[in-house]
Formats: C-alpha cells, sequence, structure tokens
C-alpha cells in the first residue's frame, strides 16, 4: 500500500549528538514536510521540499537540517544546535506545494533526550 | 494570538452523543482542514473544504467563510472516535495548525 514510513518510532539522544530521523514515501509525492509538535501546540513546519535537491526553512529550522537527494526520501537531523529537541515529529507529503492540496502524514517519531 | 484555534481543548462525550469541535482562523484561507490524530500519533486527512458541508459517513463538515469558522460534527459518536482532532488553514501556501480538542468517547 502507498503511504509514508518514518523510523525510528522512538529515538533517544545524548548531549551533544546529532541525531536522524527518517522518512520515506512511495505515494510519488512531489513536496515533502516536517513537522514539531509539542503538547498543547499546534504543529509548527521545520523544513520543507518541492522537489528533488531543493528545501526551504520553516517557522523554527534553528538545530534543524535535512536533505532532499531522492523523491522518495527526506531525512531529519536534529543536531546538538537544537537545545530542546524533546518533541514528537512528523513527516508529510503531498503533490505539488499548492494552496488545495491535502497532506499525507507518516506515523510520527517521538525524541526525547537520555 | 495563534491564527488557528480550537474549542473546546478537552471534550468528553457518552457514546451515542452528538459532538461539535469548533475552529476560528484570524486571516483569509484557501482551504480548511480538519485531521485526525490517532493515540499512537498518526495522523489521517478527514475533510478538505473551501465553502459550504461534506460529509462522510458519521462526520460532517461545514465552514462559514465570512464568519472565518469551520466545525467538525459527528453523529451517533463511538468510543472508536476517541482521538484528537486538528484543524488547519492553507493560505498562500502555508498551512497553519490549531492545538487540537481530545475527544473521548465513553461506552
Amino acid at each position: 500500500d502507498g503511504g509514508i514510513t518514518q523510523s525510528p518510532k522512538y529515538l533517544f539522544r545524548k548531549e551533544g549528538q546529532n541525531v536522524t530521523l527518517s522518512c520515506e514515501q512511495n505515494l510519488n509525492h512531489d513536496a515533502m514536510y516536517w513537522y514539531r509538535q509539542d503538547p498543547g501546540q499546534g504543529l509548527r513546519l521545520i523544513y520543507y521540499s518541492q522537489i528533488v535537491n531543493d528545501f526551504q526553512k520553516g517557522d523554527i529550522a534553528e538545530g534543524y537540517s535535512v536533505s532532499r537527494e531522492k523523491k522518495e526520501s527526506f531525512p531529519l537531523t536534529v543536531t546538538s544546535a537544537q537545545k530542546n529537541p524533546t518533541a514528537f515529529y512528523l513527516c508529510a507529503s503531498s503533490t505539488p506545494r499548492g494552496v488545495n492540496q491535502p497532506q499525507h502524514f507518516g506515523d510520527g517519531t517521538r525524541l526525547s533526550i537520555l | 494570538k495563534n491564527e488557528v484555534e480550537q474549542s473546546p481543548q478537552n471534550l468528553t462525550a457518552q457514546e451515542g452523543e452528538f459532538i461539535t469541535i469548533n475552529c476560528s482562523y484570524s486571516v483569509g484561507i484557501s482551504a480548511l482542514h480538519w485531521l485526525q490524530q490517532h493515540p499512537g500519533g498518526g495522523i489521517v486527512s478527514l475533510f478538505m473544504l473551501s465553502s459550504g458541508k461534506k460529509k462522510h459517513g458519521r462526520l460532517i463538515a461545514t465552514i462559514n467563510i465570512q464568519e472565518k469558522h469551520s466545525s467538525l460534527h459527528i453523529t451517533a459518536s463511538h468510543p472508536r472516535d476517541s482521538a484528537v482532532y486538528i484543524c488547519a488553514a492553507t493560505r498562500n501556501n502555508d498551512m497553519r495548525f490549531g492545538a487540537g480538542t481530545r475527544l473521548t468517547v465513553k461506552p
């Protein structure tokens, strides 16, 4: 079945460590997104990519990095510069980023600090 | 003030009750989305609408563009409807999310 796969489901980070969250989609979607979800808050956009080898910062990009070398994959690295990384991270995709395109979401990765 | 506000934050209902969740937004939008987040965290899209009303099974979504307000209704609620319901507004290629309404339906 087509969909978005995020891994791992749970991830723990030590101080000073970079960690990478995986996001893969087989929906043939051009656009992909990373969101962060904190308790009591709406999802916030970290990065998005509209096409391979291109990506743009969202509202809260500091301390994060991404790459888009393949259409199917959009990994997110949480760097040591992100001082408050504990959150639930969701990846999404859609057909070309347009104003009326529904997004398809993965099941998320929960990141915690050791 | 958030651009997208939802109410209530939490809602508990008895099985069979009619549920209404409200969403207000502060700026003009292109489309309004209703999403459902399961206890495990995954999100599915329920509705995308820019005017009027849409229905899918026991779920109904309405939008009033002039009043900048949308509602999600659930008829004959069931414990399996327990989830977080999220409203999101799309404007200028940006999607802004409400904080969600946590619905618990008791048998």
